[in-house]
């Protein structure tokens, strides 16, 4: 069955940075675009990026653009999300995910998430 | 970037009721837009793609109207394992925006 397993996350200082690594399984991995969303302690859902299935297109929610990097290798069915300049709002979990809400059998597969906490 | 204003933010209702929350996109974003379930501690679900077309295994008692700016989840009749948060997501970008939520409680 798929999985997604999201780790690298911790305590961290402000203006620090930090990888976290989503490791996928039961599907084809360089078939789909992926992506990271988060969500603060007690807030809503924060779409944060996606990139390509081949690794070619990136974008990025303009709060962490400049700031978090998304990148994949396909021969390790991994996702990574590299977060520099970190900040106390960055605190939060966050999710990997394969969101594929278009065609004739739309899917979601979700990560259950790492936890960030930023803090001095 | 496409702003989702999403209402109400939180509301009360009982088992049994027809519960309807709302989403406005900041511009035409026809029908791509999908509508999540969460649960305290776990990912998100999603309940509704194309703004009107029911996931799979999702019981029918939710659905989903609109394009363009304005869509409607509808849950024609509250069940206890419905209480939960609710968001929209507009997918026509290639940024991607969530609804600030709304919070489903017990009346």
């Amino acid at each position: 069955q798929v999985q997604m397993v999201e780790s690298g996350g911790g305590v961290v200082q402000p203006g620090r940075s930090l990888r976290l690594s989503c490791a996928a399984s039961g599907f084809i991995f360089s078939n789909y675009g992926l992506y990271w969303v988060r969500q603060a302690p007690g807030k809503g859902l924060e779409w944060l990026t996606v990139i390509s299935y081949d690794g070619s297109n990136k974008y990025y929610a303009d709060s962490v653009k400049g700031r978090f990097t998304i990148s994949r290798d396909n021969s390790k069915d991994t996702l990574y999300l590299q977060m520099n300049s970190l900040r106390v709002d960055d605190t939060a979990v966050y999710y990997c995910a394969n969101l594929q809400p278009h065609g004739d059998s739309p899917f979601d597969y979700w990560g259950r998430g790492t936890l960030v906490t930023v803090s001095s | 970037d496409i702003q989702m204003t999403q209402s109400p933010p939180s509301l009360s209702a009982s088992v049994g009721d027809r519960v309807t929350i709302t989403c406005r996109a900041s511009q035409d974003i026809r029908n791509d837009l999908s509508w999540y379930q969460q649960k305290p501690g776990k990912a998100p679900k999603r309940l509704i793609y194309g703004a009107s077309s029911l996931q799979s295994g999702v019981p029918s008692r939710f659905s989903g109207s609109g394009s363009g700016t304005e869509f409607t989840l509808t849950i024609s009749s509250l069940q206890p394992e419905d209480f939960a948060t609710y968001y929209c997501l507009q997918h026509i970008s290639y940024v991607w925006t969530f609804g600030q939520g709304t919070k489903v409680e017990v009346k």
